[in-house]
């Protein structure tokens, strides 16, 4: 079964540092997200993406994320200052539609921010 | 608020049993939910699915029913297994329809 790929898969970093998170979508899949879990807590959604535009966002997404689709495979997420705080889970996934269609997960990229 | 969470955090059940895992929303214009488990150090993976036109679905040793009345959601795993053993998340669609938003997980553990 195709599957979404996530790399690296565990990125320790510093505080005030940048972080791009990888992800290869499912290749036929349309709509991509990130989401996060921090340890022991629910997957929380972070952002949609489609059509090479931001679909929809959570509060937790703020001016310090950013996601980009720079070719045809990848889907990154960018932290551009990271804070203790974002040291989570994050999960990137893809689907053929909008959230009323099933999501494709990956692993996770576990962040540390030190 | 939270609009979607679970009554329970853990369960336990002796393998062969089945087990009923409960999810409450407080959505009521929600009109699609989904079960996803998470296995230690995994991402979510879909169970099943339902659309609030249905009270009831089946899949294989899973059914997921639908109480619109109450905004209640259930899992139903039948003659659970070790490999059953996850965290496993309710979840509805964001209003916009282009999301999910997660519940905070049942723990089942299956005991031989």
């Amino acid at each position: 079964e195709p599957e979404v790929t996530q790399t690296p898969s565990h990125q320790v970093t510093q505080m005030g540092q940048e972080v791009i998170l990888r992800c290869v979508p499912i290749s036929n899949h349309l709509y991509f997200y990130w989401y996060r879990q921090i340890l022991g807590q629910k997957v929380e959604f972070l952002v949609s993406f489609y059509n090479n535009e931001i679909s929809e966002k959570s509060e937790i997404f703020d001016d310090q994320f950013s996601v980009e689709r720079p070719d045809g495979s990848n889907f990154t997420l960018k932290i551009r200052s990271t804070k203790l705080e974002d040291s989570a889970m994050y999960f990137c996934a893809s689907s053929v539609g909008t959230g009323k269609e099933k999501l494709f997960f990956g692993s996770g990229t576990q962040l540390s921010v030190l | 608020g939270e609009s979607v969470g679970l009554h329970l955090p853990t369960l336990s059940v002796q393998e062969g049993d089945n087990s009923i895992i409960n999810c409450a929303y407080s959505n009521s214009a929600s009109d699609y939910f989904i079960w996803y488990k998470q296995e230690s150090g995994k991402g979510p993976q879909f169970i099943i699915d339902i659309r609030s036109n249905m009270d009831k679905r089946q899949g294989q040793r899973v059914t997921v029913l639908l109480n619109k009345t109450v905004k209640h959601l259930s899992l139903q795993i039948a003659a659970t297994q070790p490999g059953d053993s996850a965290v496993y998340f309710c979840a509805e669609t964001t209003n916009s329809g282009y999301a999910l938003n997660f519940g905070k997980g049942t723990s089942l553990l299956v005991t031989p």
